[in-house]
């Protein structure tokens, strides 16, 4: 069965500091990755995601991910962060032909102004 | 990207009674849905996937006969929390993906069962 593991879970930062996020998987096949952004009393959004191709994702507010098949990772990360990054992350991964996504627990993000 | 809509946003019952949710996929047909719980500060967990035409399918430890899931449309599906009780007070998400898999949320239920 997939499943998926974000080592933080708590990540509190500064405004302009660098930010990564890491996320592992593990399933026996194909993978299509996800980051899921939840901010305050809001709904999922999605950040970006990986099918294929370049493992470098480019995503939306700045964030990119890196797909390293061989270490089973889809790290999020952000040059610098903004107050407005505050929010909780999930990483997310559901296999090539099956719908079933599967989250990790989340990882909080408290960017300090 | 996508939208998907829930109703109601939020709702309070009183034990023992039944409570339908519904999730719309707005802009795209999906004959495939999904229904998470997402208890505070936790992550979601999905509880069934909803399927267009067919019964749904659940995952361990989920009752079906107490989350009643139909996929009326490829558009609609309802989960029906039945004969509710204060632990089932949590958050319902489901989720439907467009045509390049890729999930789209709902806001989101807040169910409190008093």
């Amino acid at each position: 069965a997939q499943s998926v593991s974000q080592h933080n879970h708590h990540v509190i930062l500064s405004e302009a500091a660098s930010l990564e996020l890491g996320c592992n998987y593990s399933y026996g096949g194909t993978v299509n990755l996800f980051w899921y952004v939840q901010y305050p009393g809001q709904h999922l959004q999605l950040l970006l995601k990986y099918f294929s191709g370049d493992p470098l994702v480019k995503g939306i507010k700045g964030f990119e991910a890196e797909f390293i098949k061989s270490k089973f990772s889809f790290n999020l990360r952000k040059p610098s962060v903004q107050w407005s990054d505050t929010a909780e992350y999930f990483c997310a991964v559901n296999g090539l032909n099956n719908n079933d996504m599967r989250f990790g627990a989340g990882t909080r993000l408290t960017v300090k102004p | 990207g996508a939208v998907v809509s829930q109703h109601p946003s939020w709702v309070i019952c009183k034990s023992g009674t039944s409570v339908k949710i519904e999730c719309r996929s707005l802009d795209f047909q999906a004959t495939t849905m999904f229904w998470y719980r997402q208890f505070p500060k936790q992550s979601l967990m999905l509880m069934a996937t909803s399927n267009e035409g067919s019964k749904a399918t659940y995952e361990q430890g989920v009752e079906k006969d107490k989350f009643l899931i139909n996929h009326a449309s490829l558009t609609l599906s309802t989960l029906t929390v039945t004969s509710a009780h204060p632990e089932d007070s949590s958050f319902y998400i489901c989720s439907a993906p467009d045509s390049t898999d890729t999930q789209y949320f709902g806001p989101g239920t807040r169910l409190t069962v008093l």
